[in-house]
């Protein structure tokens, strides 16, 4: 398996610009989460799917992201508009629910930088 | 709430030298325990868990006991070595039906000197 997949890699762009990672999960898995991981908040949920709905989107900042997950393979993170203080790495991980085990698998993570 | 306190990095030892990371939770019920652990430039993954009181997770030398009387999952290494540096999550699921969010602490940055 090719594990999770995210891209871009690395991503710069201005302020202002809209920014948009993406996900691949494991397939099979029926869980989806995105993570913000910054110096100074540590590593930060931001929402997480199952089968494709959204069921916890508390940790979303504000209405400049939005999170979609067409597919069972597919997610999106949007920023629009992109601010400086977005600048971090983010995370997508997918688990597959196995009772209590609840292991999750993480992508490389999207390192974003917005000048 | 949930929550994880982990104990405050950076740690710095030498090759070989024992490793312990602090870490205690809250929880109600009976949560399961997890470490993560983030190499350089790479996500997390799974190191080793627990799913009930007295349960020892281990895995590459790691080790770490599930403590129900002292709330604790601390994580040892009797010796440790340069590829062990890395930063260590302790996490926690409540296992409440329906509830699949992991609450993470904020990490401990492990550095080994050769």
């Amino acid at each position: 398996d090719a594990g999770v997949i995210q891209s871009p890699r690395h991503e710069v762009t201005e302020m202002g610009q809209e920014v948009t990672l993406r996900c691949k999960p494991i397939s099979g898995h029926d869980y989806l989460f995105w993570y913000r991981q910054t110096m100074m908040r540590g590593l930060e949920l931001l929402i997480y799917f199952n089968n494709n709905v959204p069921i916890d989107d508390s940790g979303m900042p504000e209405d400049r992201f939005s999170a979609k997950m067409p597919n069972a393979s597919f997610s999106t993170l949007k920023i629009q508009p992109s601010e400086p203080r977005d600048s971090a790495v983010y995370f997508c991980a997918s688990s597959l629910r196995a009772g209590i085990y609840n292991e999750q698998f993480f992508g490389p993570g999207t390192r974003l930088t917005v000048l | 709430g949930n929550s994880v306190t982990q104990m405050e990095g950076p740690v710095t030892l030498s090759e070989e030298a024992f490793l312990t990371i602090n870490c205690t939770y809250t929880a109600t019920g009976y949560p399961s325990l997890f470490w993560y652990v983030q190499y350089p430039g790479e996500g997390l993954q799974l190191l080793l868990k627990a799913t009930k009181a007295d349960d020892k997770g281990s895995n590459k030398g790691f080790e770490a006991t599930y403590r129900k009387e002292t709330t604790s999952f601390h994580l040892e290494k009797g010796s440790v070595q340069v590829s062990d540096s890395a930063v260590y999550f302790c996490a926690l699921n409540p296992t409440n039906f329906g509830n699949e969010k992991l609450t993470f602490g904020t990490g401990t940055r492990l550095t080994i000197i050769p």
